[in-house]
């Protein structure tokens, strides 16, 4: 199975802070990266796929990069409705594995 | 716009089968798509657990291929899971999910389930 870990674990920053969180793989999975956002109570929100591309909805604010192992989330200017645990998951071979998350709470 | 949601018990027995169906709407089953399960423990991240196709084919993660089924029901236009033998360890949120070329587009709001005597 590929093992997919994310630092973070957990953040505090304050609306308008620019956050970055990283995900990386125990193993090449090329682009096949995605990343949801989950908040508590709610069905995750897919964000990301293929490691870069902007699912349909999201907000601009929100960018990704990186191909092989290491991949990043960015959050530019970080809004009260982002508050919430990030999770990557890596849709290159089964079975899927989703890192173990990163909360980004208010500082 | 597509929509998922979750049914079934909240409580399971230990030693018991734990057994959730995912109605779909606005998308058919047969389409071009993967069917998915994912489960939240309390604490912890999240697991996926299977998919389907609509030709029956499937995925398990192989932590629970050996206590999971996952099937569907085309007339229904729903997908179910069964997980036998639980245990505490199988307490979760349990979500459903459209699994598109590019991702777990959609999902269900998640139902919870307690394995508990």
């Amino acid at each position: 199975d590929i093992q997919m870990t994310q630092s973070p674990s957990s953040l505090s920053a304050s609306v308008g802070d620019r956050v970055t969180i990283t995900c990386r793989a125990s193993q090449s999975i090329s682009s096949y990266l995605n990343w949801y956002q989950h908040q508590a109570g709610k069905a995750p929100k897919f964000l990301i796929y293929a490691a870069s591309t902007l699912q349909d909805g999201v907000p601009s604010r929100f960018s990704g990069s990186g191909s092989g192992t290491d991949f990043t989330l960015t959050i530019s200017s970080l809004q009260p409705e982002d508050f919430a645990t990030y999770y990557c998951q890596q849709s290159y071979s089964h079975p899927y594995t989703f890192g173990p998350g990163t909360k980004v709470d208010i500082k | 716009q597509v929509q998922l949601q979750e049914s079934g018990p909240g409580l399971v027995k230990p030693s018991g089968t734990l057994s959730l169906t995912c109605v779909v709407s606005g998308d058919s089953i047969s389409s071009a798509n993967w069917w998915t399960w994912v489960r939240r423990p309390p604490g912890k991240g999240l697991e996926w657990i299977g998919e389907i196709y609509h030709s029956g084919r499937t995925y398990y993660n192989p932590s629970l291929k050996s206590r999971v089924t996952i099937s569907l029901d085309t007339s229904k236009n729903q997908f179910s899971l069964n997980l036998n033998s639980v245990t505490a360890a199988d307490t979760a949120v349990y979500y459903c999910a459209r699994s598109a070329a590019v991702g777990f587009d959609y999902w269900g709001q998640g139902t919870l389930v307690i394995v508990s005597s």
